[in-house]
């Protein structure tokens, strides 16, 4: 298994820019999440999803679209990219803790994509 | 917010035992205490999780208060591979949010 994998690692924008950044899993996960790592910060929430056609906004949602037609697939858009969404974005994926009879719900991060803002 | 409360840094000598404590003196009956690691920026790393009983995987023990107001995370033989920032957060399982707060950053020293 890969396991999540995130594209681009790097990217710099202008001011205005819109772009996707991209996220997969290889695990057949339900649950899938978007965070960002402000520097010296820990993780904040984007949005997250629970499966394919379902997603909700986590703790900073404001300037980010998702979509979730797959269950292997998060994508993150920025629709019109701003200084301070310079950041560091993971992604995460995990089974949903009782569903088919699993009992782990641990969350499965990507290496991350850095971006820059101009 | 986040719901704990951990020291912002600590030290440890390479081959000793790290304890690292974490208040969270709201938990309620239904949520779970996990803990997480990001090393050097990388993805955070799942570690170990408990309810109330006393855990302990390959990575680490997890001690948790009879009144499951602390917990203290312990990896019993520090190696410098273990210099991390080590997230406790606590949760109800299943599909809902991990809120990271700052967390501890361990320096382990040779």
């Amino acid at each position: 298994n890969a396991g999540v994998t995130q594209t681009p690692k790097f990217q710099v924008l202008k001011t205005g820019q819109s772009m996707t950044l991209q996220c997969a899993q290889d695990m057949n996960h339900e649950y899938m999440s978007w965070y960002r790592q402000d520097p010296g910060m820990g993780l904040r929430l984007i949005h997250y999803s629970v499966g394919a056609g379902i997603t909700d906004q986590g703790e900073v949602p404001n300037g980010y679209n998702v979509s979730r037609s797959t269950t292997e697939d998060f994508p993150l858009r920025l629709l019109s990219a701003a200084p301070s969404q310079t950041s560091v974005y993971f992604c995460a994926s995990s089974y949903l803790a009782g569903t088919s009879g699993r009992e782990t719900d641990t969350q499965y991060f990507g290496p991350g994509t850095r971006l820059t803002v101009l | 917010d986040a719901k704990t409360t951990q020291p912002t840094s600590m030290d440890c000598a390479e081959g000793r035992a790290a304890n690292l404590p974490c208040n969270h003196s709201t938990i309620s009956g239904n949520e779970y205490v996990y803990w997480y690691r990001q090393i050097h920026s990388q993805g955070p790393q799942y570690i170990i999780h408990g309810l109330k009983n006393n855990e302990t995987n390959e990575m680490a023990s997890l001690i948790i208060t009879e009144d499951r107001k602390s917990s203290t995370l312990i990896l019993p033989h520090a190696t410098l591979r273990d210099t991390a920032v080590y997230y406790c957060i606590v949760r109800v399982r299943g599909n809902t949010p991990l809120v990271f707060g700052k967390g501890t950053r361990l320096s382990v020293i040779a």
